[in-house]
């Protein structure tokens, strides 16, 4: 088993639409959470990232974080087709250990 | 320059060649990284230098050689290569200190190497 679960996609949706990205984990000592951008030709970018659960808003993103079902999601609002690339979520239990990823999410979004 | 630049940006290689990839980070970062990502694969660590010392190495292959010069520089010596080894090589640069006490020191990526080994 993977120790992070990312469903690939390809996903389209348009314009407009409200967006649901997810993530499933088996490391329950995980305690950031992150997620990163691509597009093509690029290399990833941070969006946003979370320590411990709860939720974080930025604009048009929304990251969710519950712990307990070891499960994290990337919501974005009114989706413009300037959102269109791949979503990577990340993860790490902290101090001195690095990130695991996802395998990444390509997100289409048609105008 | 800004970021993280990375040179060359494709590269075509034989499995007897040798060939360098450069990174290079404008940040003032003091923490440097080589990570590849396969298709449909999540990014694999592959090694880590904090203050120009190697402090992680993820069971890569000794075909694989980092170089790390001063704290804005990361080289990859590539040697004997095979063709699984065609991937994107992606540099990123972070402030040292990882993740503590709530805090994520963001890895800042450059826009990687294509590199493709026949």
């Amino acid at each position: 088993q993977k120790e992070v679960e990312q469903d690939p996609g390809p996903l389209s949706v348009p314009e407009g639409a409200i967006v649901s990205l997810n993530c499933t984990y088996s490391n329950s000592a995980f305690q950031y959470f992150m997620w990163y951008r691509q597009y093509s030709r690029k290399g990833p970018e941070l969006l946003m990232y979370t320590y411990s659960s709860g939720n974080k808003e930025d604009g048009r993103f929304t990251a969710q974080v519950d712990k307990s079902s070891k499960y994290i999601s990337l919501f974005i609002r009114d989706s413009q087709p300037s959102d269109s690339a791949t979503y990577l979520c990340a993860m790490s239990e902290g101090s001195a250990r690095q990130l695991t990823f996802g395998s990444g999410t390509q997100l289409t979004v048609l105008p | 320059e800004t970021g993280v630049t990375q040179t060359p940006r494709h590269l075509v290689m034989g499995m007897t060649n040798k060939k360098s990839l450069k990174c290079e980070q404008h940040l003032g970062h003091n923490a440097m990284y080589w990570y590849k990502q396969s298709a449909k694969k999540p990014l694999e660590l592959m090694f880590v230098y904090n203050f120009k010392e190697q402090t992680e190495n993820n069971s890569v292959p000794s075909r694989f050689s980092p170089e790390c010069p001063n704290s804005s520089h990361l080289f990859l010596h590539l040697h004997t290569l095979q063709p699984e080894d065609s991937a994107l090589y992606l540099c990123a640069s972070s402030r040292a200190g990882g993740l503590a006490g709530g805090t994520y020191n963001e890895q800042f990526f450059g826009p990687g190497t294509r590199l493709t080994v026949l």
